[in-house]
């Protein structure tokens, strides 16, 4: 069965600094993965996905992931995090491109201080 | 860009009343919707698979007759917490694809936080 681990629960960088936040899949063929934002009291907002092709993937907001299959990762970066990126983040995977049924991490909460 | 509106954004109601919660797709038909629990510090779970004009599609665990899905038009699809009791108090958000665009992503709602009290 697939599944996603956000191994950090929460995560506070200084505005300005650089950004890695970590998400692990289990799904035996390649998956569909995604990286959604939910700001506080909000829905959730696609950053990126990647369904194949160059591993690495920008999304909107400066950020940007990278498909590891040997890691069976899909860690998401920003080099300079603003403080507006304060929100809760969420990666995801599914088993087709057009799935419906997204598995989600636990997310991890970030925490941006001036 | 492609809207859903979901509403209301809050509710508190008393153990045993019934809550309705909108999804809406502003500027998009969506045949197809979906609706997702989040627990305080869970993950997003699928709930249920809303399909305009036929029965819904419940995910294992979910008690249909608790949480019934309509789906009347393509733009609208309502979920009611039946009898609500307060292990209901959650976040629910919708979810839906634009019918007209291939491989259209989800977008998702802004949530609807229930406390039952």
């Amino acid at each position: 069965a697939q599944s996603v681990t956000q191994p950090d629960i929460h995560i506070t960088v200084s505005e300005g600094a650089s950004l890695e936040l970590r998400c692990n899949y289990s799904y035996g063929a390649t998956p569909y993965l995604f990286w959604y934002v939910q700001s506080p009291g909000q829905g959730l907002q696609l950053l990126l996905k990647y369904f194949s092709g160059d591993t690495l993937v920008q999304g909107i907001k400066g950020f940007e992931a990278e498909f590891k299959r040997s890691q069976s990762s899909f860690n998401l970066r920003k080099p300079s995090v603003h403080w507006s990126d304060a929100a809760e983040y969420f990666c995801a995977v599914a088993t087709q491109t057009g799935a419906n049924n997204l598995f989600f991490g636990t997310g991890t909460r970030l925490t941006v201080i001036p | 860009g492609a809207v859903v509106s979901q509403h209301p954004s809050w509710v508190i109601c008393k153990s045993g009343t019934s809550v309705k919660i909108e999804c809406r797709s502003l500027d998009f038909q969506a045949t197809t919707m979906f609706w997702y629990r989040q627990f305080p510090k869970q993950s997003l779970m699928l709930m249920a698979t809303s399909n305009e004009g036929s029965k819904a599609t419940y995910e294992q665990g979910v008690e249909k007759d608790k949480f019934l899905i309509n789906h009347a038009s393509l733009t609208l699809s309502t979920l009611t917490v039946t009898s609500a009791h307060p292990e209901d108090s959650s976040f629910y958000i919708c979810s839906a694809r634009d019918t007209g665009v291939g491989n259209s992503p989800l977008h998702f709602g802004n949530g609807t936080r229930l406390t039952v009290t």
